[in-house]
């Protein structure tokens, strides 16, 4: 079945620099991938989505890319403050369902 | 407003409880979905339904019975729980079940069985 692997499992960076997050997928019909931040004590929240008819997405200090060929999808946050501790879930759209990644655990250093 | 509310946001049940868990949105969102979170790990899909009809049942036990009164409201009813059951249950929607349509999650219930 559907497979999407991601790395790394957890991710420590200092504060203001950047953080990127790795998922591979492995159903070549997938054409949706969105990215969940899920904070302690809540649900996932939906912060970013690709759709493979384009290779790069951004919104403010996040971006997505997508290399449809080699079937990866990439997070990436500039100027990482304090807010943006939190799990970091990709996920592509295969068969009518969400396809998880494992998560990733931000850190954020002061 | 992409607003998915859930409640109770905590429970506590015993084995031999009936208990049940409500969400609820009001974006005209016509499928919705049941997880199960547990520690540590993503999502995994219990149930979906589109159009107040039960269309993916992802095996689960008889013990959760899911119950779309209406294309706003979701429940989960718990009967007979196992204390494995424990996890964080949360309730999701979408505009239609098929693909690229943004799914929102509400904030989850916090499910303890004893």
């Amino acid at each position: 079945g559907e497979n999407v692997e991601q790395h790394p499992s957890t991710l420590s960076v200092q504060e203001g620099d950047s953080a990127v997050i790795k998922c591979t997928y492995s159903d070549s019909a997938s054409n949706y991938f969105p990215w969940y931040k899920q904070e302690l004590g809540k649900g996932p929240q939906l912060i970013i989505d690709i759709r493979s008819n384009v290779g790069e997405k951004k919104d403010q200090r996040i971006a997505v890319t997508l290399n449809k060929t080699a079937k990866h999808f990439s997070l990436h946050i500039t100027e990482t403050q304090p807010e943006d501790s939190a799990v970091y879930f990709c996920a592509d759209h295969s068969n009518y369902q969400l396809i998880w990644g494992a998560g990733t655990k931000l850190i954020i250093k002061p | 407003d992409t607003e998915v509310t859930q409640t109770p946001k905590h429970l506590v049940m015993g084995m031999t409880n009936k208990k049940s868990l409500k969400c609820e949105q009001h974006m005209g969102h016509r499928a919705m979905y049941w997880y199960k979170q547990k520690a540590k790990k993503p999502p995994e899909l219990m149930f979906v339904y589109s159009y107040e009809k039960l269309s993916i049942n992802e095996s689960v036990p008889s013990r959760f019975s899911p119950e779309c009164p209406n294309s706003s409201l979701l429940n989960l009813h718990l009967h007979a729980l196992q204390p494995e059951d424990s996890a964080l249950y949360l309730c999701a929607s979408t505009v239609g079940q098929g693909e690229g349509y943004e799914q929102y999650f509400g904030p989850g219930t916090r499910l303890t069985v004893t």
